[in-house]
């Protein structure tokens, strides 16, 4: 049963400071990985999605990394602004059941003016 | 650009009520979902859809209906609420599995509580 676990649950950093959040999964036997942004009282909002076949993705400020073979992801926001704070989801896509998306239960972020 | 839209936002059930949460999407979309959120937690499915007409159980379907009569709208419904199903529940769509790297969106959620 494939299992997302992400570490740690909550994170505050003052603003300007790099972080990186981290994403493991039991089953490497995934079709991609996909992070996700949650702000309060809102729906998700997808952030990068990384193939099983590649490294790593980046867009702006976040870039993504994969490494399926050991089930670990990271999500490195470089220069942290107070506007990121949000809470911030992995899920991976099973390659048994192409439809399910199957979640961590996030990392919520503070970053602090 | 609408998305995903659902109602209502917010209700407040009584134990053994019924209900129904309203969700459609306009960017033709052929996959549909629903989720459920509890505190704290990830996403659990509940139903999806791949199309008008063709629906299929996820991870948590108990106590839950769903319908598909059109491409835009994925009802979904309540049957005898139980204090349990006191959730955040997200709709979502996507244009395809997800395999090609095309998005999947989300309403912005409703939050039902169950007394």
């Amino acid at each position: 049963k494939q299992e997302v676990t992400q570490i740690p649950a909550a994170l505050s950093v003052p603003e300007g400071e790099n972080l990186v959040l981290n994403c493991s999964f039991t089953d490497s036997a995934i079709y991609n990985l996909q992070w996700f942004r949650q702000d309060p009282g809102k729906g998700l909002t997808s952030l990068l999605l990384i193939q099983s076949s590649q490294r790593e993705q980046t867009s702006g400020r976040l870039n993504a990394s994969l490494d399926k073979s050991s089930g670990r992801s990271t999500l490195y926001i470089a220069a942290s602004q107070p506007g990121d704070s949000a809470t911030y989801l992995c899920a991976v896509r099973r390659m048994d059941s192409s439809y399910k998306l199957i979640f961590g239960s996030g990392t919520r972020l503070l970053v602090r003016p | 650009n609408a998305g995903v839209t659902q109602t209502p936002k917010f209700r407040i059930l009584k134990i053994g009520q019924s209900m129904t949460l309203q969700c459609t999407q306009d960017m033709n979309h052929n996959y549909m979902y629903w989720y459920r959120q509890d505190p704290g937690m990830g996403l659990k499915l509940i139903y999806y859809s791949v199309g008008a007409g063709i629906t299929d159980k996820g991870e948590v379907p108990n106590g839950y209906n769903v319908s598909r009569s059109t491409t835009e709208d994925f009802p979904l419904r309540l049957e005898l609420a139980a204090p349990s199903q006191t959730s955040v529940y997200f709709c979502a769509s996507s244009s395809d599995r997800g395999l090609s790297g095309n998005t999947i969106y989300f309403g912005e959620g409703s939050w039902l509580t169950v007394v």
